[in-house]
């Protein structure tokens, strides 16, 4: 099936760990994301990849760490320096250029 | 940067009842979606609509990007339409989309 693959669905960490959140499409877009949820509230952008080789920071970058080693993948390590890490996580991926964006399932991390 | 606010931030109906969410932004945008995010948490594509009307089945959403609001209306609710609605903007390009806080709907039987 075509889609966004999330793993794991849940995840905790003990704290001063660091934690990668898998993000797999295979629909052959440009563009992924990562986004953060917390409870009641709206998603906030962490990174974004237009191409293979190339990221930006979002707004809430800091204790965040990406690669974009390949066009399928866009994996994300949440470092010990992000000081609030429990939350959700939502990957997405879009052809670019103000396509319909796609989401994955999520994953629930957290810091025990 | 860009702001989004929605309203109300939540909403209770009885099923069967008609509804309308509102989106505003603060700037001319080019990329404007909705999604539905159900109690698991899935995020689903309802419109991309930067401008214009569209209608799926009971829902139908129209923006008026001249005055920088959309608009999102649910007919005939039902339980299952419970969850959190998005408005989600963008400029041109790729750059990503910027989300509101949602509007948190409960339908009751």
């Amino acid at each position: 099936d075509g889609g966004i693959t999330q793993s794991p669905k849940y995840l905790f960490r003990k704290e001063g760990q660091n934690v990668t959140l898998s993000c797999e499409q295979n629909l052959n877009h440009d563009a992924m994301y990562w986004y953060r949820q917390d409870p009641g509230q709206g998603l906030r952008l962490i990174y974004y990849s237009q191409i293979v080789n190339d990221f930006q920071k979002g707004d809430i970058a800091e204790g965040y760490s990406v690669s974009r080693e390949k066009k399928e993948s866009f994996p994300l390590t949440v470092t010990s320096a992000q000081k609030n890490p429990t939350a959700f996580y939502l990957c997405a991926s879009s052809p670019g250029r103000g396509n319909t964006i796609y989401f994955g399932e999520g994953s629930w991390l957290t810091v025990v | 940067g860009i702001q989004v606010e929605q309203s109300p931030p939540d909403l209770i109906l009885q099923e069967g009842a008609n509804s309308t969410l509102r989106c505003n932004f603060s700037d001319s945008v080019n990329n404007l979606q909705w999604f539905h995010q159900n109690p698991w948490g899935q995020l689903i594509n309802l419109f991309y609509i930067p401008s214009g009307t569209k209608q799926n089945g009971r829902l139908s959403a129209t923006t008026v990007a001249t005055e920088r609001y959309s608009l999102l209306y649910i007919s005939s609710s039902q339980t299952t339409d419970s969850g959190v609605y998005f408005c989600a903007v963008g400029y041109s390009g790729n750059t990503p989309l910027v989300f509101g806080k949602g509007t948190r709907l409960s339908v009751i039987a």
